[in-house]
């Protein structure tokens, strides 16, 4: 039973441009969750997506947008990238009638090292 | 926001001892979770508490929710070396569609 798959696992881009990031959740969830874990650092929440809507957003900027398939995968992109934005990526899936109280069930992916240069 | 604090940053310990961290916050959470991070993967949940007070164990590890519903701690026993890691602790936040995530402590473990 394959988990969360992301890709690519690692990426290089220059600032300024723009990058996709891509996620499949793990086979029957149908929730996703995007985080941003700089180095050092704990994940922090980017947005939520559930039936190919955007449920929640964490405090980033609006050059950070996703999107949700109806085969549940989703595509984190951000524009005009910042050296900042240099970080691992992670994607979360879960199911969304468990996605809350009692138990989270959250599996996370592997994530994608994006440097911005 | 919400934040969590993580005590301590990172711990260097002999294999066979016990360790010990914890995680504050300013606010009240009505979850607390615990999770690891190995090198290159993502976090994975250990351990999940629900209710002020509670005590709960998995394997070598056991974690207690915090009376005040403004801590939570995390014990190892008997350290090993696949113990070596990030450990962070978190909770839900906002609509607790999001989880916040502390800034998690480095364990290492010497032989």
């Amino acid at each position: 039973d394959a988990g969360v798959t992301q890709s690519p696992t690692h990426l290089i881009k220059t600032r300024g441009q723009q990058v996709t990031l891509r996620c499949s959740p793990k086979s029957g969830h149908d929730t996703v969750s995007w985080y941003q874990q700089a180095l050092g650092q704990g994940p922090q929440f980017i947005f939520q997506y559930y039936e190919e809507e955007e449920r929640q957003r964490g405090n980033f900027p609006d050059r950070f947008s996703g999107h949700q398939f109806p085969n549940y995968s989703s595509e984190l992109n951000v524009n005009a990238l910042l050296l900042g934005d240099s970080a691992l990526y992670l994607c979360a899936s879960s199911l969304v009638r468990t996605g809350s109280f009692p138990n989270y069930g959250y599996t996370f992916g592997s994530g994608t090292r994006l440097t911005v240069v | 926001g919400q934040q969590l604090n993580q005590s301590p940053q990172s711990m260097f310990i002999q294999e066979g001892e016990d360790v010990s961290m914890n995680c504050t916050s300013s606010s009240i959470f009505n979850t607390w979770l615990w999770y690891k991070q190995d090198p290159g993967e993502g976090p994975v949940l250990l351990i999940a508490l629900y209710k002020a007070g509670e005590l709960t164990s998995n394997g070598r590890l056991t974690a207690q929710f915090g009376i005040t519903r403004k801590d939570s701690f995390l014990n190892i026993s008997a350290s090993i070396p696949s113990d070596v890691g990030i450990y962070f602790c978190a909770g839900p936040s906002g609509s607790a569609r999001q989880l916040t995530f502390g800034s998690g402590t480095q364990l290492t473990v010497l032989p």
